[in-house]
């Protein structure tokens, strides 16, 4: 099982971005999925969840802002971003919860969003 | 929100001692199907964070058995029974009972 987030890049204040999540090893369908996010030194923040039948659900601080989705077909967990800040900057990382029952097991090594003017 | 206080922030350790780490919320995180979805993670600098153990007491395979989580309702504990030089680092509760899904501060665990 692995993930692999991409897309993280240096972006101005109200612009938009999207972030990639490819999953090998489980298909991302049937599991849930989530993304966390890290500002620089800081601890971690969960940004959004997207269940196994597709329910969405999102912090406060990007609801409106932000869409998490995924394509079964291509395997692949989304995160776009749009009209960011720069309290957005942070690194994005991509989790789900295959193995356990109750847990988010496998993580990605992570994508990072600079926002700045 | 759900609120995950964490102490110690920081916590030096000599080698082969033991370390704990608690996590209180501020609502209980068992929820309607029974189970309390209550992890903790591990995070090394400049990596992505591990899951070490998930609703409150099950070991992800490959953890070494020195780790241990307890707890229930509020309140919550990661044991570390014998603390190696690989175990460094930051730990993290994390809830994801209720929405949205929050984590703890994270606690410092060094050694001396």
């Amino acid at each position: 099982v692995q993930l692999m987030e991409s897309g993280g890049d240096f972006i101005q204040p109200g612009g938009s971005l999207r972030l990639s999540c490819g999953a090998s090893g489980f298909t991302v369908d049937y599991h849930f999925l989530i993304w966390v996010r890290q500002a620089p030194g800081k601890g971690l923040e969960w940004v959004a969840v997207i269940s196994d039948i597709g329910h969405t659900s999102y912090v406060d601080s990007v609801r409106g802002r932000f869409t998490i989705s995924r394509d079964n077909s291509e395997n692949t967990l989304f995160l776009q971003m749009n009209n960011v800040r720069v309290e957005d900057t942070a690194i994005y990382y991509c989790a789900a919860g295959v193995a356990v029952p109750g847990g988010y097991d496998y993580w990605g090594q992570g994508t990072l969003v600079t926002v700045s003017s | 929100d759900v609120v995950l206080t964490q102490t110690p922030l920081s916590s030096p350790v000599t080698l082969g001692q033991p370390a704990s780490i608690s996590c209180r919320s501020s609502q209980s995180l068992l929820a309607s199907d029974g189970n309390t979805y209550l992890s903790w993670l591990h995070q090394r600098p400049g990596q992505p964070p591990r899951l070490l153990i998930y609703r409150i007491s099950y070991r992800v395979s490959g953890v070494p058995d020195r780790f241990s989580g307890s707890g229930a309702g509020t309140d919550f504990t990661l044991q570390v029974s014998r603390v190696q030089a690989e175990d460094v680092g930051v730990y993290y509760c994390m809830q994801f009972t209720h929405s949205p899904y929050t984590f703890g501060q994270g606690t410092k665990l060094e050694i001396k």
